[in-house]
């Protein structure tokens, strides 16, 4: 149970472009969701808190309109980057705690390699 | 200070042995302690989660928290090549949002 799908899981494309990658809860339903963003051989850095129904919350230093969050349902959120950049490449992971029940740990999609030309 | 600290390793073992991973951690507020595993390109597997001090047992898989140290460990049982990944420790605590504050992460490898 509670597994987290995560698409695509790597994608290529060149500056300028926009692109938009989904964190889907599979099996639970999810209120809040995570964006996290991972370089080489370091740990995770939270990036925004998502939420179902609401704007989403950005970290210091995010910006918020170059990194769009959707939380349109209780299994689905996009993160999308707007225009992005060669600086913007990286690995994107989501995750997702079960609603309804208390103190529960965050599951992980599987990434998205995002690399700008 | 970090407010989780992790040796980065890289951690070799020979097959069979037994892993040993620790975390210390600043925030006596903080309640919810968990261990993910992440091999290389893909996302962190959750492996262990405990709220309280003392031992978890999860087949190979044994979770240590000691609150009054703010030490927590992760031990690996009869390690397997399969074991080589990194491990990320994360704590949370429910007044932050439920946001997850991790650990560098350790490298481990098991070689055969």
């Amino acid at each position: 149970g509670a597994v987290v799908s995560q698409h695509p899981s790597w994608v290529i494309c060149k500056s300028g472009t926009s692109v938009k990658i989904e964190c889907r809860s599979l099996d639970f339903q999810a209120t809040t969701m995570f964006w996290y963003r991972q370089f080489p051989k370091q740990s995770l850095m939270l990036m925004a808190t998502s939420n179902e129904g609401s704007k989403a919350t950005y970290e210091q230093g995010v910006e918020k309109d170059k990194f769009l969050i959707n939380h349109a349902s209780l299994t689905l959120s996009t993160l999308t980057v707007t225009s992005a950049h060669p600086e913007d490449s990286s690995f994107y992971i989501c995750s997702a705690r079960v609603t309804g029940l208390s103190n529960q740990p965050q599951h992980f999609g599987d990434g998205t390699r995002l690399s700008i030309l | 200070q970090k407010e989780v600290e992790q040796d980065p390793g890289p951690l070799s073992v020979p097959e069979g042995a037994i892993v040993s991973l620790n975390c210390t951690y600043s925030n006596s507020a903080f309640q919810y302690f968990m261990w993910y595993r992440q091999y290389s390109r893909k996302g962190p597997e959750l492996l262990m989660y405990t709220y309280s001090s003392g031992n978890k047992e999860d087949g190979r898989f044994t979770a240590q928290v000691d609150k009054s140290s703010k030490y927590i460990s992760l031990f690996i049982r009869d390690s397997q090549p399969s074991d080589s990944a990194t491990y990320l420790c994360a704590i949370n605590r429910q007044a932050a949002g439920n946001k997850l504050t991790f650990g560098g992460g350790t490298r481990v490898l098991v070689k055969p």
